[in-house]
């Protein structure tokens, strides 16, 4: 069974652009969760959408946002990027959300901005 | 204060060697305590998902939560080279919930 996969898995952006990254999650998972880690923060949750709706969403600006589509696949954009939005970003899917439904990862997408 | 707390290290240990990992938290709602093992360039990797407290073990790795004390600890018996990794522990509420939170994680190296 394939996991969690993202793509791509590194990006280089300058300042001022917007990214989107995308998100596989395992089949049959419809809950997909998303999540930015880096050195000095640590693993922070972005946001999370099942059946096509977001149901939870971390302290991001609204610059961070996401949608889900009908297949569970998901995106994440960030638009006017800036320095610090520089992190590995991790998609994590589960089957049907709820604090009882394990989370796997996918290896991340790599954000740099220049 | 971090909801979660997690000593980062560095632990090096010695191949062969017990191996303990510990978080305490804050909030006395979590209910589902995780385990997950990273390895440099990768994702985490779901190691060990307990509910309430209590021991857990599966294979080499033991895991116990101590809810009254909001502490929760990882063993690993017998450790490998191939354990070196960063470990980190995350926890959630109940139902309905699914943002984990994690502690800054462990780097751990295992010598041989």
């Amino acid at each position: 069974k394939a996991g969690v996969t993202q793509t791509p898995r590194y990006l280089i952006k300058t300042r001022g652009q917007q990214v989107t990254l995308s998100c596989s999650p395992i089949s049959g998972h419809r809950s997909v969760s998303w999540y930015q880690q880096t050195p000095g923060q640590g693993l922070q949750f972005l946001f999370e959408y099942f059946s096509e709706t977001q149901r939870n969403k971390g302290n991001f600006p609204g610059r961070f946002s996401g949608r889900q589509f009908s297949n569970s696949r998901s995106e994440m954009n960030v638009s006017t990027l800036e320095l610090g939005d520089s992190a590995l970003y991790l998609c994590a899917s589960s089957l049907s959300g709820g604090g009882g439904q394990p989370q796997h990862f996918g290896d991340g997408t790599r954000l740099s901005i220049l | 204060q971090k909801e979660v707390e997690q000593d980062p290290g560095p632990l090096s240990v010695p191949e062969g060697a017990i191996v303990s990992l510990n978080c305490t938290y804050s909030n006395s709602a979590f209910q589902y305590f995780m385990w997950y093992r990273q390895y440099s360039r990768k994702g985490p990797e779901l190691l060990m998902y307990t509910y309430s407290s209590g021991n857990k073990e599966d294979g080499r790795f033991t895991a116990q939560v101590d809810k009254s004390s909001k502490y929760i600890s990882l063993f690993i018996r017998d450790s490998q080279p191939s354990d070196s990794a960063t470990y980190l522990c995350a926890m959630t509420f109940g139902q309905g919930a699914q943002k984990l939170v994690f502690g800054q994680g462990t780097r751990l190296t295992i010598n041989p």
